[in-house]
């Protein structure tokens, strides 16, 4: 096990509905990225927060949206859900700043938008 | 655009082989690379990374090969066993100080005893 915790594990929505998920990152680690993982696929890269600050983005729309604590834990919120959104959403953290690259993965949140 | 893919969705190994899984990348400008496992119903997990600047890298019964020229990644396995099933993962970081990880779409590994 890793230390990056997340949570809810699994969560049904309705489409249009907001959904918000966290997560914990591993003791020492600064830095969390957040993935989006569709059956099937590769996980992609929503975004980063690095030190409470948002430090990268992927091609996802402004309806995801973060944030990050003074404790490094993180939120993922995404609103008006779409049917398309349905997917395992992981979190990942690491020691920022040009320390380590090193990501360690959350066993993920899966997400199922009807 | 950037991308990472693989040549093999899917291996089957029997139990004691050696496995090797593949991938492309097609963003020269990466300077990282992971491999990850990841298992039924968990997150990805680390196994083993490797440098730009470097051309292989061993682990415990992992070797990782980069070739730069043809921009293509291996990992190698040894002695596979059963609890190597697994879908594994390459991934690059083609985002510098941005960190940001582009993962392939995976091969599954079946180890048959």
């Amino acid at each position: 096990e890793t230390g990056v915790t997340q949570s809810p594990t699994h969560l049904i929505k309705t489409r249009g509905q907001q959904v918000t998920l966290r997560c914990s990152s591993q003791s020492g680690h600064n830095t969390v990225s957040w993935y989006q993982q569709a059956l099937g696929q590769g996980p992609q890269f929503i975004f980063q927060y690095y030190r409470e600050e948002e430090n990268g983005r992927g091609n996802f729309p402004p309806r995801f949206s973060g944030l990050q604590f003074p404790n490094y834990s993180s939120e993922l919120n995404v609103n008006a859900l779409e049917l398309d959104d349905s997917a395992l959403y992981l979190c990942a953290s690491n020691q920022g700043g040009g320390t380590s690259y090193e990501q360690y993965f959350g066993p993920g949140t899966r997400l199922t938008v009807t | 655009g950037e991308s990472v893919g693989l040549h093999l969705p899917t291996l089957s190994v029997q139990e004691g082989d050696n496995s090797i899984i593949n991938c492309a990348y097609s963003n020269s400008a990466s300077d990282y690379f992971i491999w990850y496992k990841q298992e039924s119903g968990k997150g990805p997990q680390f196994i083993i990374d490797i440098r730009s600047n470097m051309d292989k890298r061993q682990g415990q019964r992992v070797t990782v090969l980069l070739n730069k020229t043809v921009k293509h990644l291996s990992l190698q396995i040894a002695a596979t066993q059963p609890g190597d099933s697994a879908v594994y993962f390459c991934a690059e970081n083609s985002g510098g100080s941005n960190y940001k990880l582009t993962f392939g779409k995976g091969t599954l590994l079946t180890v048959n005893p």
